[in-house]
């Protein structure tokens, strides 16, 4: 199993710009969530998906949008860059709670780099 | 609303020597899950370890135990024998009833063993 993958690895985007970073998973895992780590600060949840067609918003959804057409995938969106989307982007997914547990161990991709120049 | 604190910026500890990571939460919810994941240099996150609230006893996995004070509401990481490559950032966050099953993370610690 590849886990979660994320595309690209780097990018530089210019003020304005757009682009979809990439996310797949091949654990049939249901639950899916995109974040942005910002130099030296933790995560924070952009948005999130408990399954395909169904997406929600996280703490910081402004500027982006995502879809889940599938299990596996979850792109993320972002219309007209801006300086303050430079960040790290990591995408996660997790098989969900079960049984009355809280066990929510959620997988991590690599992370996208990207900077907005 | 749930919120995660960690309270330790950077930490340094002496190679072979014991290190304690604290974090505190803020809940109203009498379950939830809390979590630490590893973050190294090279960036992916990597979970260490779990505790669930009702659980009686303190959560252990190899190097890596976690301190449960449920009445202090904290959940410290230990890590026993500090080896150069647990030079990272440490994250703490937690699970609660939400509808997406969403984490909740702290701000980090950035630990550096020193040979």
């Amino acid at each position: 199993n590849a886990g979660v993958t994320q595309t690209p690895k780097f990018r530089i985007l210019k003020i304005g710009q757009s682009m979809t970073l990439q996310c797949a998973q091949d654990m049939n895992h249901n639950y899916m969530y995109w974040y942005r780590q910002d130099p030296g600060m933790g995560l924070k949840l952009i948005y999130y998906s408990v399954g395909a067609g169904i997406t929600d918003k996280g703490e910081v959804p402004n500027g982006y949008n995502v879809s889940r057409s599938t299990t596996e995938d979850f792109p993320l969106r972002l219309e007209l860059a801006a300086p303050s989307q430079t960040s790290v982007y990591f995408c996660a997914s997790s098989p969900g709670l079960a049984g009355g547990s809280f066990y929510n161990e959620q997988f991590f991709g690599p992370g996208t780099r990207l900077t907005v120049l | 609303a749930q919120k995660i604190t960690q309270t330790q910026p950077g930490m340094f500890v002496q190679e072979k020597e014991a290190v304690t990571l604290d974090c505190t939460y803020d809940t109203s919810d009498p379950s939830y899950g809390l979590f630490w994941y590893k973050q190294p240099s090279s960036g992916e996150m990597i979970f260490l370890i779990y505790q669930g609230s009702y659980d009686q006893q303190n959560a252990t996995e190899g190097r890596y135990s976690l301190n449960f004070q449920k009445a202090r509401k904290s959940a410290n990481l230990v890590i026993s024998a500090s080896q150069l490559g647990d030079s990272a950032m440490y994250f703490c966050a937690m699970s609660y009833n939400n509808a997406g099953n969403m984490l909740t993370f702290g701000g980090g610690t950035r630990l550096m063993v020193k040979p």
